[in-house]
């Protein structure tokens, strides 16, 4: 199967510093999303970003489909954004009804006041 | 904007008990997947459903069932249940099948005690 390989597995940022977490994936992929897992548990929604370059906010990301690998950036970090920043991916040659994401370990990230 | 519900939040039961997570998509969203989440582990894909019927089917015991009703809502069954089926159980949905973004609920955390 595909292979989802995040870095760095744990961070520790100062409030208001930038970090950028990467995503490699080991084939061609029809889905790639981003996700916040947060303390309590839940899992939300950052990106849905199978190529190019989106913003929403302190948040951006960019993949490179071509090249395989998948960015996560995050500038000016405040406390709430610590958790687990999770990557998953679909997929490109799944074959008919098969759609599931497949996550990587994920990058857990402790902002410090 | 609508989410995805799930039901119950929190469910104790002990070994060898039965269990049922519910799971309420998306309004107009036709596809289901469920996703398994140990301590300190990533999510792991359990089965999907496409209009009811299922569509993919992961690391998925024998012990766990699940079904798509026609008003869409989703079910999985679990049985006998075991000390490592505690964990968390997301249910997300989409709109279409591949390459499609999977909206995720907010997880039933199960204990098995």
């Amino acid at each position: 199967g595909i292979q989802v390989e995040q870095s760095p597995p744990d961070l520790i940022l100062q409030e208001g510093a930038n970090s950028t977490l990467r995503c490699n994936f080991s084939d061609s992929v029809n889905n790639l999303q981003w996700f916040h897992q947060n303390p309590w548990g839940q899992l939300i929604n950052l990106f849905y970003i199978p190529s190019g370059t989106k913003q929403n906010g302190r948040l951006s990301a960019t993949t490179v489909a071509t090249e395989r690998y998948s960015l996560l950036y995050i500038s000016s970090s405040q406390t709430t954004d610590s958790g687990v920043y999770f990557c998953a991916v679909e997929l490109g040659d799944s074959g008919a009804g098969s759609y599931q994401l497949t996550f990587g370990k994920g990058t857990k990230l402790s902002v410090i006041p | 904007a609508a989410g995805v519900i799930q039901s119950p939040r929190h469910l104790i039961k002990e070994k060898r008990e039965t269990a049922t997570l519910k799971c309420y998509p998306i309004p107009r969203h036709d596809t289901v997947y469920w996703y398994q989440q140990g301590p300190g582990q990533d999510p792991q894909f359990l089965i999907s459903f496409y209009e009811k019927m299922q569509s993919d089917k992961g690391s998925i015991p024998d012990r766990f069932s699940a079904q798509q009703f026609s008003d869409y809502h989703s079910e999985l069954n679990m049985s006998s249940l075991e000390l490592g089926d505690s964990a968390l159980y997301f249910c997300a949905s989409s709109s279409g099948t591949g390459g499609s973004e999977q909206y995720f609920g907010p997880g039933t955390r199960l204990t098995v005690t």
